[in-house]
């Protein structure tokens, strides 16, 4: 079974529009980390945000934030007022305690921004 | 340079051939990760080192695949007998002890095409 899904392979937004990514994930391990990155076309991941099974409080990181719903296992990533930098890949990552400290990452969402 | 420093960015090798892939981590950073990313994929773990030693080896798809770390700074992750099934970007990562909240620090990746 997959650990991380994110169900949408591609988003479009216009400029300072809000959007949001979609990811869910799966793990019978209390204590795990979620993190999203970024992926622009040159190729390096970019740390974004990070959110932590036992923070009461979603995560928030300037124009980003994470919609995090446990009973529902799922880790929204929002941005907020779009900008055309913000066209890249993304993905949802997951580290669980148990399991070590490999981050297990999802397909990616390719987000488009227009003006 | 502050970032994680892989070379080359580019590779291509005919089929049969070994490579190596070269990763300079990010100074003090004494956790180091490698991964495999297939075009329209999510990165893969392959492996994991704590300054010299290999603590996690278990995504190295195959005996072909080879990675040290021998004074705990500079990676290669080596490849024999490249296959067509090689060909992906392989990502190295970098970061201080790794805990569940810990950021990971990528850098551009090595892209490498077997023909």
């Amino acid at each position: 079974a997959q650990k991380i899904t994110q169900t949408q392979p591609g988003m479009f937004v216009q400029e300072k529009e809000a959007v949001t990514l979609d990811c869910t994930y799966d793990t019978s391990d209390p204590s795990y980390g979620l993190f999203w990155y970024k992926q622009p076309s040159s190729g390096e991941m970019i740390f974004l945000i990070y959110q932590g099974s036992y923070d009461q409080q979603n995560a928030t990181e300037g124009r980003y934030s994470l919609n995090f719903q446990k009973a529902r296992k799922s880790a929204n990533l929002v941005i907020s007022a779009s900008q055309l930098g913000d066209s890249a890949m993304y993905f949802c990552a997951m580290r669980e305690n148990q399991a070590g400290t490999a981050l297990i990452f999802g397909k990616g969402t390719t987000l488009s921004v227009s003006s | 340079g502050a970032g994680v420093s892989q070379s080359p960015r580019y590779k291509v090798a005919k089929r049969g051939q070994d490579v190596a892939l070269r990763c300079d981590p990010i100074s003090g950073h004494v956790s180091l990760f490698w991964y495999q990313q297939a075009l329209g994929q999510g990165p893969e773990f392959l492996t994991y080192f704590q300054n010299e030693a290999q603590l996690d080896k278990s995504g190295l798809p195959s005996d072909r695949f080879f990675a040290e770390r021998p004074e705990g700074s500079v990676s290669t992750l080596k490849i024999q007998r490249t296959q067509q099934e090689d060909s992906a970007v392989y990502l190295c990562a970098s970061s201080l002890p790794a805990a569940m909240n810990t950021e990971a620090f990528f850098g551009q990746g090595t892209r490498l095409t077997v023909v």
